[in-house]
């Protein structure tokens, strides 16, 4: 159980161009999504924060006209990074919490790998 | 000062070792403490989480907190090849208002168990 899926695994684009990342919950539904970036061999860093119907909130330091974030449904969160530059090449990891858990558990997805050209 | 302080390593340890992976923080209001699983180019995967001060064994892991001195422990025993990843811990601390937790992360140990 608590499974997430992420869409797609890795990403390769041009500078200037958008790329949407999806991120899914396949046996639960989330209240809550997170985003992350992680460099290399660096720790995950929060970039926002998603509740379902409602704004994201994001952290200090992220651009929120850059990174659009959409949370749909109870079981899809997605990202898209606009008009991407090199810069922005990273491994980008989702992670939702379960609806009504007590916990502060957070499940992750498998990440996706963009690289800007 | 980071609010979480976690050794990066790396750390190699022959197979069947007991291995000792530690974080330290300074932020008294985490009140979930999270130790997490990372295979290269992967994401993260919850090992284990505790709540009180204390011991909470899962097998070959045993995940300790101590809140009075701000330390957390991952024990893992009788290491095998397969464990060697990357490992974070994690806290949260309510977030804003909110009902739920961000959580912030340790660097992140490299652990390598060799055969």
């Amino acid at each position: 159980g608590a499974v997430v899926s992420q869409h797609p695994s890795w990403v390769i684009c041009k500078s200037g161009t958008s790329v949407k990342i999806e991120c899914r919950s396949l046996d639960f539904q989330a209240t809550t999504m997170f985003w992350y970036r992680q460099f290399p061999k660096q720790s995950l860093m929060l970039m926002a924060t998603s509740n379902e119907g409602s704004k994201a909130t994001y952290e200090q330091g992220v651009e929120k006209d850059k990174f659009l974030i959409n949370h749909a449904s109870l079981t899809l969160s997605t990202l898209t990074v606009t008009s991407a530059h090199p810069e922005d090449s990273s491994f980008y990891i989702c992670s939702a919490s379960i609806a009504g858990a007590v916990s502060d558990e957070q499940f992750f997805g498998p990440g996706t790998r963009l690289t800007v050209l | 000062q980071k609010e979480v302080e976690q050794d990066p390593g790396p750390l190699s340890v022959p197979e069947g070792a007991i291995v000792s992976l530690n974080c330290t923080y300074s932020n008294s209001a985490f009140q979930y403490f999270m130790w997490y699983r990372q295979y290269s180019r992967k994401g993260p995967e919850l090992l284990m989480y505790t709540y009180s001060s204390g011991n909470k064994e899962d097998g070959r892991f045993t995940a300790q907190v101590d809140k009075s001195s701000k330390y957390i422990s991952l024990f893992i025993r009788d290491s095998q090849p397969s464990d060697s990843a990357t490992y974070l811990c994690a806290m949260s601390a309510p977030h804003r208002g909110t009902s739920y937790g961000k959580l912030t992360f340790g660097q992140g140990t490299i652990l390598t168990v060799h055969p």
